[in-house]
């Protein structure tokens, strides 16, 4: 099976500064179709996940630019270019090439 | 646009039954397949099920191969979760959400099943 591993699993951050979340998975993640069917999600408190990043580094509708995704092969990355307020919640990354497995999830918190 | 409206949830006894309901609207249901993930309290997400548009395949997270069944009516706009032979383990927040883009990309509000004596 494969085994997603994120870090770190806290994460206070500033209000302004960046933040980075890793993603590392236990086999690669390249489909036989040559995509990469690697996801990030957000989930603020209280609420339902929302998608943010699908296939390593397309944003969905809606995310503002501030979140980018990069990475590939087995290691990803989750970048916050300037930490708001409203980022405070869980990120999960959530592999979908070979079946479905999410992250242990990162809380990000406000310093 | 996409509304994903669970229902069913509630407090059963281990081994007992329960099924979930996810009422969906907003979008053209019979060509997009339907998830299934849970998150227990104060836990992680975990995937569960995933049924195709078109019904006819359906796939399921080890733990709960055999007891869980995912089913898909086209004509109500309605996805189920049959849950056979509950245990502790699985009391969670049930979420439906809607395939896009290879995952599951528009979600539900969750319903909660709680599994205990």
């Amino acid at each position: 099976d494969v085994v997603i591993t994120q870090s770190p699993l806290s994460l206070p951050v500033t209000i302004g500064q960046p933040a980075s979340i890793s993603c590392r998975s236990s086999q690669s993640l390249v489909y036989s179709d040559g995509n990469t069917y690697l996801n990030w999600f957000q989930q603020r408190p209280g609420q339902s996940p929302r998608r943010l990043i699908y296939k390593v580094s397309n944003r969905d509708s809606g995310v503002p630019d501030r979140f980018s995704g990069s990475g590939s092969g087995t290691d990803f990355t989750l970048k916050i270019s300037r930490v708001e307020a409203e980022d405070v919640g869980v990120y999960y990354c959530m592999q979908g090439t070979l079946w479905y497995a999410f992250g242990q999830g990162t809380k990000l918190e406000i310093k | 646009q996409v509304q994903l409206v669970e229902s069913g949830g509630g407090v059963v006894q281990p081994g007992r039954s329960l099924r979930l309901f996810c009422a969906a609207s907003g979008f053209t249901f019979n060509t997009y397949d339907m998830h299934w993930v849970r998150q227990a309290p104060g836990k992680g997400l975990e995937w569960v099920a995933l049924i195709s548009y078109d019904g006819r395949n359906e796939y399921y997270t080890d733990s709960v191969k055999g007891r869980f069944t995912i089913s898909r009516d086209n004509s109500k706009n309605t996805v189920y979760l049959q849950m056979n032979s509950l245990r502790v383990e699985d009391t969670a927040v049930y979420y439906c959400a809607r395939d896009f883009n290879w995952a599951p990309g528009y979600w539900g509000q969750g319903t909660l099943v709680t599994v205990s004596s």
